[in-house]
């Protein structure tokens, strides 16, 4: 049975500084991994999306990496900022099921 | 990418009634995903709602407690029946951008629900 574990359950850390997000998975037989942005009370927004055959997809200040063979894949936030504060979600796509990981919520101080 | 318009976004509700959620696409989709978030959670897929047929639950959910509607390709209802605390959550719908393999998901905003 896949489960997806995202470690720290919480973080806060100083306006502009770098941080990194982790997501581990049981199965490595997935077809893809998503990163989610959550805001409290909020429905997700989709931020990247990695293929099984990727290594790292980017987008803007973010950067998404994914080793399979591990199990683990990272969320890097560059330059963060008061408003990237928000849950952040990892899911893996696996014969159709879609499993969640429980998230990061993330503080960034101004 | 996808639109979903989600309503009601929040509401409170006594034990033992029941509350229905709607989910509006801006473009026709096969499948629609439902899934209840509960306090601290995960999300956790409730059902899979396809035009024309009865929706698949997943283990642990049932169809008198949570009647799902379809009655197009862009709209689906999410009933939550005889509520109790217990179901208090947030509910969100959802559609993928490639239904072959359920690549991109995108969300509606999300319904608050607690119920006293």
């Amino acid at each position: 049975k896949q489960e997806v574990t995202q470690i720290p359950a919480a973080l806060s850390v100083p306006e502009g500084e770098n941080l990194v997000l982790n997501c581990s998975f049981t199965d490595s037989a997935i077809y893809n991994l998503q990163w989610f942005r959550q805001d409290p009370g909020k429905g997700l927004t989709s931020l990247l999306l990695i293929q099984s055959s990727q290594r790292e997809q980017t987008s803007g200040r973010l950067n998404a990496s994914l080793d399979k063979s591990s199990g683990r894949s990272t969320l890097y936030i560059a330059a963060s900022q008061p408003g990237d504060s928000a849950t952040y979600l990892c899911a893996v796509n696996r014969d159709d099921k879609i499993i969640f990981g429980k998230g990061t919520r993330l503080h960034i101080l101004p | 990418s996808a639109v979903i318009s989600q309503k009601p976004s929040r509401d409170i509700c006594q034990r033992g009634t029941s509350l229905t959620i709607q989910c509006q696409v801006d473009s026709q989709v096969t499948m629609m995903f439902w899934y209840r978030q509960q306090p601290g959670q995960s999300l956790t897929l409730i059902a899979t709602a396809n035009q024309g047929s009865e929706a698949t639950y997943e283990s642990g959910f049932v169809i008198d407690k949570f009647p799902i509607s379809r009655p197009n390709l862009t709209f689906s209802t999410l009933t939550v029946s005889n509520m109790s605390p217990e179901d208090s959550s947030i509910y969100l719908c959802s559609v993928a951008a490639d239904p072959a393999t359920n690549e991109k998901l995108f969300f509606g905003s999300g319904t608050q629900l607690s119920v006293l």
